[in-house]
């Protein structure tokens, strides 16, 4: 079975700070996608990338970051971070292709509260 | 631009009751359709597919048919169980686009009652 690890269950940090989520997923897939969730809004994508080194926006970027160094490993960034930014956040990877073909593997997420 | 809509929630029924939740979709080209589901303190995962009108998507006593007419994707099972208590979600994306064009619904609560 795929795996998809995030760090943190948990995290709290205070307005300002800079925080990293980090994500790594066991199965060598190429792409890899980091979402928040908030209660009405479902998902909404906030970075992914087809490749190391490589990264995309998605629709909501502003105040975020990515960084993609090696295949398995995905973090998101928070240069500041802000309490708007409170939200349980999601990684996933899936196999290049169709979304049809290559469903999306999700980790348990990480709930950040930031105050 | 393509959407998806679910019916809110929360959803609570007794185990064994019929279980229906609504998805509607505005999509401008064929898309294919998910149902996702989120169990408590997990991550999604997909639950089933149908990737054309009339298709049936299945999986664990779950079932969806893909309504063109309706621009419709409800979810049903016919006896919940306990277990099946989550949250899901409905998503759409574009036939043979890449999996970032995935679109998620606001998802539905279900909580089953014993």
């Amino acid at each position: 079975d795929v795996k998809v690890t995030q760090s943190s269950r948990y995290l709290v940090k205070r307005t300002g700070e800079k925080v990293f989520l980090e994500c790594v997923q066991d199965m060598d897939h190429e792409n890899m996608f980091w979402y928040r969730q908030d209660p009405g809004l479902g998902l909404r994508l906030i970075y992914f990338s087809y490749d190391v080194k490589m990264k995309e926006k998605g629709d909501i970027p502003e105040g975020y970051s990515v960084s993609r160094e090696k295949k398995e490993r995905f973090s998101l960034i928070l240069e500041s971070a802000s309490t708007n930014q409170t939200s349980m956040y999601l990684c996933a990877s899936s196999f290049p292709g169709s979304s049809y073909n290559s469903p999306l593997h999700f980790g348990n997420g990480t709930r950040l509260t930031v105050t | 631009g393509d959407s998806v809509t679910q019916m809110e929630g929360p959803v609570t029924l007794s185990e064994e009751a019929f279980l229906t939740i609504n998805c509607t979709y505005t999509a401008t080209g064929y898309p294919s359709l998910f149902w996702y589901v989120q169990y408590p303190g997990e991550g999604l995962q997909l639950l089933l597919k149908a990737t054309k009108a009339d298709d049936k998507g299945s999986n664990k006593g779950f079932e969806a048919t893909y309504r063109k007419e309706t621009t419709s994707f409800h979810l049903e099972k016919g006896s919940v169980q306990v277990s099946d208590s989550a949250v899901y979600f409905c998503a759409l994306s574009d036939r043979d686009s890449s999996a970032s064009k995935i679109i998620f619904g606001s998802g539905t609560r279900l909580s089953i009652r014993p």
